[in-house]
């Protein structure tokens, strides 16, 4: 069984700060992605990577696969009030023949005006 | 598009009864997923489907039932609804672009039995 573990489970912080969370796995996965959840809403996509080494930028937020294809982190740049929520990782499977993805448990972020 | 859309958005359910929860997508995917969700525990996959007429079981299947005739719907089914179903149960489509099967999520159903 493919397991992610993500951390912090919590993060409060103020506008303005940098901050850093983690998504790892003692799994290889073909491909990992970030999702964004707002309360009462569903997850929505924020990026994918599939290369090892792999870094993605979306405005102020920085996502890195792993070389080894294992884990992932997401940097956040001068966080926003607009960047709270609950970020989810996700990985499909070594081959990625699977069809399906495992998540992690997700990071609760809240960044205080 | 509408995207993935589902209902009802909320429902509540008292023990042993049953209902079908919907779920639709106008994107032609042929991957379909239902999930739910409980506070801290992230998403739970409960069954999916690779294209009509094909469905499997995920982590957990149990009490929940689900069918797959056509490209554009999935319901997933609870018959004899217990506390433990109570849950936020989201329902994904996926396009499977390159194998990574990417998630477009609906709104979610909120369900609470009792």
């Amino acid at each position: 069984t493919q397991l992610l573990e993500q951390s912090p489970q919590f993060l409060s912080i103020q506008e303005g700060e940098n901050l850093t969370v983690y998504c790892n796995s003692s799994s290889v996965f073909s491909s990992l992605q970030w999702y964004r959840q707002e309360p009462g809403e569903g997850p929505v996509l924020l990026v994918t990577v599939v290369t090892g080494g792999e870094v993605k930028k979306l405005k102020r937020l920085t996502f890195q696969f792993g070389d080894a294809r294992k884990d992932s982190s997401l940097h956040i740049t001068a966080a926003q009030p607009g960047d709270t929520g609950l970020y989810l990782c996700a990985g499909a499977g070594e081959t990625g023949a699977n069809s399906k993805l495992t998540f992690g448990k997700g990071i609760t972020l809240s960044v205080r005006p | 598009n509408a995207g993935v859309t589902q209902t009802p958005k909320f429902r509540i359910l008292k023990i042993g009864q049953s209902m079908t929860l919907q779920c639709a997508q106008d994107m032609n995917h042929n991957y379909m997923y239902w999930y739910r969700q409980d506070p801290g525990m992230g998403l739970k996959l409960i069954y999916y489907s690779v294209g009509a007429g094909i469905t499997d079981k995920g982590e957990v299947p149990n009490g929940y039932n689900v069918s797959r005739s056509t490209t554009e719907d999935f319901p997933l089914r609870l018959e004899l609804a217990a506390p433990s179903q109570t849950s936020v149960y989201f329902c994904a489509s996926s396009p499977d672009r390159a194998l990574t099967y990417e998630q477009y999520f609906g709104p979610g159903t909120r369900l609470t039995v009792t």
